[in-house]
């Protein structure tokens, strides 16, 4: 099947950029995804970007995509500690369901 | 976006008994997803629920353990049959509120189970 690659681990100062990178291996993908999940709380749709575009930004977050590669990244901009969180990539084709990757757990260092 | 209440938000079973996990959106959405997230783990799709038929499981997931109710287009409940420690999870109800399948997946608070 399908698969999505995830670091596990990012420790950033804060004040710093962050930069979460994901691969995945579906060629045929429409949308990709980040989600955010707090301790003990639901995952958070921070973004998303169509395999269309290359870059999309909402304040402090950029999205680039690069579908040559099959590279996604999430860059934060002035992380602060309130960012510490898991940081969960996914994506789908057509009408199936979302693949996620393993989350990567951001550490925000004061 | 979407609201999206689940309910028991938390709770401890016993091995062998079975729960009951609710999920209320506040708008009216064709499909809904049920998603499994072991401790430590990214989350697994259990299935796909839609109005009026039957769910459809993913591989692994079969309607015996994990049935699953879709009365209306709001509400959906899945049960956590027979449950065993292996079961204890947060389970995640998810919809797409642009239609079937596009643009955002908003997902609920999660269910935490854990079974002793």
């Amino acid at each position: 099947g399908e698969d999505v690659e995830q670091s596990l681990f990012l420790s950033v100062r804060e004040g710093d950029s962050s930069v979460i990178n994901c691969t995945y291996t579906d060629s045929s993908s429409t949308y990709l995804y980040w989600y955010k999940q707090e301790p003990g709380a639901g995952l958070q749709l921070l973004t998303y970007i169509f395999s269309n575009m290359d870059m999309k930004q909402d304040q402090r977050l950029t999205v680039l995509l690069n579908k040559k590669d099959k590279h996604l990244s999430l860059r934060i901009a002035d992380t602060q500690t309130g960012d510490s969180a898991i940081y969960f990539c996914a994506e789908r084709s057509g009408n199936t369901p979302l693949v996620f990757g393993k989350g990567t757990r951001l550490s925000v260092i004061a | 976006s979407a609201v999206i209440s689940q309910k028991p938000s938390r709770d401890i079973c016993q091995r062998g008994t079975s729960l009951t996990i609710q999920c209320q959106v506040d708008s009216q959405v064709t499909m809904m997803f049920w998603y499994r997230q072991q401790p430590g783990q990214s989350l697994t799709l259990i299935a796909t629920a839609n109005q009026g038929s039957e769910a459809t499981y993913e591989s692994g997931f079969v309607i015996d353990k994990f049935p699953i109710s879709r009365p209306n287009l709001t509400f959906s409940t899945l049960t956590v049959s027979n449950m065993s420690p292996e079961d204890s999870s947060i389970y995640l109800c998810s919809v797409f509120t642009s239609g079937m399948y596009t643009g955002e997946l908003f997902f609920g608070e999660g269910s935490r189970l854990t079974v002793l």
